[in-house]
């Protein structure tokens, strides 16, 4: 039984620049969450797709930031013109709609850093 | 606004001794789940709390629930250095989608 996967992990990039995340969900989850991670900070919500729909946006999720969720599967998530305060960890989430109490399984989380 | 927070923001201590960390909000949760977290990794899910009252031990940590479903803490009995991290407490939104986390605790254990 696999957990939540993201690629990379690392990601180092120069601002100005595009950048695309992965997660890949436990198999058998329909609901996939966004999450960003600043130091010192709990993870905030960013967005939330159920199956193939995103359902939820959160005001963080400014309009260089983009996720997709083509086929229900596997999320990218991606930011464009990248700036020094995008700097984060990215944690990717996924759920059950049919489990209970809403407990969320997170993956390794990918950390950008923008020069 | 749904907040929640939790006390202490650090905490370092030896290895044996026993400490409580708490997660208070203003907002009624109908359930509060508890994360841990290692440097560079993602949050593990230990355990969930969902009535009122409620107490569930996991090994040497206990966790309890408000009775009012506002409030939760975490007891580590005869910390040990495996137990360093940060730990997350988080509750779901209004909208029953997205998790709201404190800022975490973070835990150091000397050996």
């Amino acid at each position: 039984d696999t957990g939540v996967s993201q690629n990379p992990r690392h990601k180092i990039t120069k601002r100005g620049q595009n950048v695309t995340f992965r997660c890949d969900p436990i198999s058998e989850h329909n609901r996939l969450y966004w999450y960003r991670q600043t130091l010192g900070q709990g993870p905030e919500f960013l967005t939330y797709f159920q199956n193939e729909a995103q359902l939820e946006k959160s005001r963080l999720l400014s309009d260089r930031f983009s996720a997709e969720r083509p086929k229900g599967s596997f999320s990218t998530l991606e930011i464009q013109r990248t700036e020094q305060g995008d700097s984060a960890m990215y944690l990717c989430a996924s759920s059950f709609t049919g489990g209970i109490y809403n407990e969320q399984f997170f993956g390794p989380g990918t950390r950008l850093t923008v020069l | 606004t749904q907040l929640l927070e939790q006390s202490p923001q650090f905490l370092s201590i030896q290895e044996g001794e026993n400490l409580t960390v708490y997660c208070n909000s203003s907002s009624v949760f109908s359930s509060l789940q508890w994360y841990r977290q290692e440097p560079g990794e993602g949050p593990v899910l230990l355990v969930t709390v969902v009535t009122g009252g409620e107490v569930k031990k996991l090994k040497r940590l206990t966790f309890q629930f408000g009775d009012a479903r506002k409030d939760s803490s975490l007891h580590i009995t005869a910390a040990q250095p495996g137990d360093t991290g940060l730990y997350l407490c988080a509750g779901t939104n209004q909208a029953g989608t997205a998790l709201i986390f404190g800022k975490g605790t973070t835990l150091s254990v000397s050996s």
